[in-house]
């Protein structure tokens, strides 16, 4: 089955710097690489992803790369605010024919004022 | 409004007391999974459904059932609940393959 590695797991980061995330994914035929954030208390959610067929796509601040040859795909957060503070989780799938989801064990990002 | 509601939000049981913990979605979506949530494990897929009557494992299902008999519910039952079944469990949908995972707001179960 597929496994997905995250790192790191705690990052501390300046307000206005930037924050990478990276996820490794060892099955091969995952084609589907979503990233979510989740607040203290609350639900995940779905802050980007990315498709196989893509290499990097972005969203204001908000920027995801995929390299299929090294199964590693990353997130970028540019001009952190405070509150980009949460845990991200970044997950793989293979996504036809099945629901399977696997998850990062999650990167709890502090921004420092 | 579009969710994903699920009941209890919380609740402390003792072990072998049969438990079920109730998800129910309003926007008609065909893909439902169950989740739990451990400190430093992330996010566990428990089971999951890709329709009615259609259901399968994913990566922690011993000691879980689920049941998929109408497309909005996807009842999560614990028979025998123990205490390494303590966690935070969440319930998501999807509308189709390629469409991102709606969750619900976690249910905290706690097994004694």
């Amino acid at each position: 089955g597929e496994n997905v590695e995250q790192h790191p797991s705690t990052l501390s980061v300046q307000e206005g710097d930037s924050a990478v995330i990276k996820c490794t994914y060892s099955d091969s035929a995952s084609n589907y690489f979503p990233w979510y954030k989740q607040e203290l208390g609350k639900r995940p959610q779905l802050i980007i992803d990315i498709r196989s067929n893509v290499g990097e796509k972005k969203d204001q601040r908000i920027a995801v790369t995929l390299n299929k040859t090294a199964k590693h795909f990353s997130l970028h957060i540019t001009e952190t605010q405070p509150e980009d503070s949460a845990v991200y989780f970044c997950a793989a799938t293979f996504n036809f024919g099945n629901e399977k989801l696997t998850f990062g064990t999650g990167t709890r990002l502090t921004i420092i004022p | 409004e579009a969710q994903v509601t699920q009941n209890p939000r919380y609740l402390i049981t003792v072990t072998g007391k049969k438990l079920t913990v109730t998800c129910s979605q309003n926007m008609n979506h065909e893909y439902m999974s169950w989740y739990r949530q451990d400190p430093g494990l992330g996010l566990r897929q428990i089971y999951y459904s890709m329709n009615v009557e259609v259901t399968d494992k994913g990566d922690v299902p011993e000691g879980y059932k689920v049941s998929r008999k109408e497309k909005r519910n996807f009842p999560l039952i614990l028979e025998s609940p123990s205490p390494n079944q303590t966690s935070l469990y969440f319930c998501a949908s999807r509308s189709t393959v390629g469409q991102p995972q709606h969750f619900g707001d976690g249910t905290r179960l706690s097994i004694l």
